[in-house]
């Protein structure tokens, strides 16, 4: 089983809705969880970061953690169509990241 | 400040050759890694270095060499390259008790 497990999409929103991307962790002693962003031919931005569980919220950004069930979500509201991109979800359950194979995030104008 | 920059952007290698890429970050940060990512692997942890004088391996260390020449230089070294090795290989940098990384632009490898 892979760290870290996500949807990769690819998945389309109309502009101006909500796009909701999730990820799941199998390392239950993970303390850590980032979201990052990548555009084609890019390297990876990070966009937020989450230690606890419950919301964590950025402008247009919110995590969303839940330690029990080992999930952790991105929502982005108001999508904009650059906001169209891969989203990578990465833990840290030591000294190592593992990252997701991301998910792709299409914003229709 | 230029952030994390790589050397070279591209290169293409015939199976057997060795080669080094570079990667320097201005921001004084103390910890450093490398990455491959490649279609549906998503991105894998090669080496990391906590602090200057130490490296560790990380997922997929198998094939290569680091070298933390010091605080602002970690370069990683293919001593005989396989096609299997053809990928994007991203360095990436962090500071002293944030777990943000700061990533380069990447080398795109190609090995024939």
């Amino acid at each position: 089983q892979k760290e870290v497990e996500q949807n990769s999409g690819p998945l389309s929103v109309p502009e101006g809705a909500i796009a909701s991307l999730n990820c799941t962790y199998s390392d239950r002693g993970s303390q850590s969880f980032f979201w990052y962003r990548q555009y084609s031919g890019k390297s990876p931005e990070l966009i937020m970061f989450i230690y606890s569980n419950g919301d964590k919220e950025d402008g247009r950004f919110t995590a969303q953690l839940n330690k029990a069930s080992q999930y952790v979500s991105l929502l982005i509201r108001d999508s904009q169509p650059s906001d169209s991109a891969t989203y990578l979800c990465a833990v840290k359950p030591g000294n190592q990241f593992y990252f997701g194979t991301g998910t792709s995030l299409t914003v229709i104008p | 400040n230029a952030g994390v920059t790589q050397t070279p952007k591209f290169q293409v290698l015939k199976t057997g050759q060795s080669m080094t890429l570079q990667c320097a970050q201005d921001m004084n940060h103390n910890s450093m890694y490398w990455y491959r990512q490649d279609p549906g692997m998503g991105l894998r942890l090669i080496y990391y270095s906590a602090s200057e004088g130490t490296t560790d391996k990380g997922e997929v260390p198998n094939g290569y060499n680091v070298s933390r020449l010091n605080k602002r230089e970690f370069s990683l070294r293919l001593e005989s390259a396989a096609p299997s090795q053809t990928s994007v290989y991203f360095c990436a940098s962090s500071p002293l008790g944030s777990y943000e990384q700061y990533f380069g632009p990447g080398t795109r490898l190609t090995v024939t």
